[in-house]
């Protein structure tokens, strides 16, 4: 069974600091893995997406994520937060077995401080 | 501006009640997911359909929760009778094609049941 693990339920970064946000996937299938970003009392939105292309992924709002398969990981990452990238981040992965269904981490809440 | 339209968007109930939740997927998307977001479980897959068709409810209490595609411009979540421990966020999302590579999310139904 394919899941995601985020590692760190809160991550504070300062404006303009390097935002990193972490992902570790299992699948016994070759999978597509996503980033989705929910603002208060809203649904999600896609940041971006790996469905088996370029292993660098670059997404909306200036973030990118960087598939490796060795270390299964597909970290988030922007080099430059803004105080309106505050925000709950959720990766999510789906996969032949799983009848691409996605199956969601639990979530990191991004804090931007002035 | 295609969207995934769910109502209501807030729900009160007291225990014991009937509750339906609707989605209108996008137009000329074939997947529609249900998703439950509570604080202490995350995003939790309820069901999901292809072509109207279910294929996986796993994720759904049995007894008191049901979901159905009358046509494939609707999706219905039921929960009879509700409870307590039912109040969450309830999210739909479409997509389009078998592998779904971008997922729409709607709103959310936030139902609280007392």
């Amino acid at each position: 069974a394919q899941s995601v693990t985020q590692l760190g339920s809160h991550v504070s970064v300062s404006e303009g600091a390097l935002v990193l946000l972490r992902c570790n996937y299992s699948s016994s299938v070759p999978p597509y893995l996503f980033w989705y970003v929910q603002y208060p009392n809203q649904g999600l939105q896609l940041l971006l997406k790996y469905t088996s292309a370029a292993t660098l992924v670059k997404g909306i709002n200036g973030f990118e994520a960087e598939f490796k398969k060795s270390e299964t990981s597909f970290h988030l990452t922007k080099p430059s937060a803004h105080m309106s990238d505050a925000a709950e981040y959720f990766c999510a992965v789906s996969d032949q077995d799983s009848g691409y269904a996605l199956n969601f981490g639990k979530g990191t809440s991004l804090l931007v401080t002035p | 501006d295609a969207r995934v339209t769910q109502t209501p968007r807030h729900k009160v109930t007291e225990m014991g009640q009937e509750v339906t939740m609707r989605c209108q997927p996008i137009l000329g998307h074939n997947t529609v997911f249900w998703y439950r977001q509570t604080m202490m479980q995350g995003l939790e897959l309820l069901a999901y359909f292809r072509n109207r068709a279910p294929l996986d409810d796993s994720g759904m209490p049995k007894d008191r929760f049901s979901a159905e595609m009358p046509d494939a411009t609707l999706a219905t979540l039921k929960i009879q009778p509700s409870e307590p421990r039912d109040s969450a966020v309830y999210f739909c999302a479409s997509g389009k094609g078998f592998a779904v590579t971008e997922a729409f999310f709607g709103q959310g139904t936030r139902l609280t049941v007392v």
